[in-house]
């Protein structure tokens, strides 16, 4: 399996732009996690998903931020408009049924200039 | 959710043994305690996770307090390559309609090795 796989890896945008970064989760995982990670708060969970469907967005700082999963292959976080504070590593990262191991991407680098 | 509270930092010799601490006086029943370690520049990847009885597996052993209170992640020979954070996190895995899955890191233990 391919694992875990987002784009872009890196991504350099002006500020108020729209940024759109995406994720295909493992096969047959049914629990997708986006979280961000900055030096100053660490690594933060924005939402997940249970078979598609949002679970708890509770995390999400912002309207500026919305997040979908259309179907089982597929996932974007979006940011509109963006600010220098969005900068960060976004992670997705997915569940199986087992309960037991979170498989993460490599991370989208964004930043906000 | 059950917090957990890991040292900042930590130092080791390379190939020497490496004791990771944790404490999570406030677990409950149905927490499971896992470990996950993030190497630099990449995402976080699973290491161990355990209930109540001390596990091992390739990467590390997992030993659990008797109370559950605390536990610790033993890497049994440090090599450079496990420098890196070190997360200890509480999932409660009863389900979706608990909010079981939903997974929280804290800060973690850096973990530096020296040659």
């Amino acid at each position: 399996d391919a694992g875990v796989i987002q784009s872009p890896r890196h991504e350099v945008t002006e500020m108020g732009q729209e940024v759109t970064l995406r994720c295909k989760p493992i096969s047959g995982h049914d629990y997708l996690f986006w979280y961000r990670q900055t030096m100053m708060r660490g690594l933060e969970l924005l939402i997940y998903f249970n078979n598609n469907v949002p679970i708890d967005d509770s995390g999400m700082p912002e309207d500026r931020f919305s997040a979908k999963m259309p179907n089982a292959s597929f996932s974007t976080l979006k940011i509109q408009p963006s600010e220098p504070r969005d900068s960060a590593v976004y992670f997705c990262a997915t569940l199986g049924d087992s309960g037991n191991t979170i498989y993460f991407g490599e991370g989208s680098w964004l930043t906000v200039v | 959710d059950a917090k957990t509270t890991q040292p900042n930092s930590m130092e080791s010799n390379e190939e020497e043994p490496v004791h990771l601490p944790c404490n999570h006086s406030t677990i409950s029943g149905t927490d499971y305690i896992h470990w996950y370690r993030q190497l630099p520049s990449q995402g976080p990847e699973y290491v161990i996770h355990g209930l109540t009885s001390n596990v091992n597996n390739r990467m590390a052993s997992l030993a659990i307090a008797e109370d559950r209170k605390s536990s610790t992640l033993i890497l049994h020979r440090a090599t450079l390559r496990d420098a890196a954070v070190y997360y200890c996190i509480l999932r409660d895995v009863r389900g979706v309609g608990t909010g079981g899955f939903k997974t929280i890191f804290g800060a973690g233990t850096r973990l530096f090795v020296k040659a």
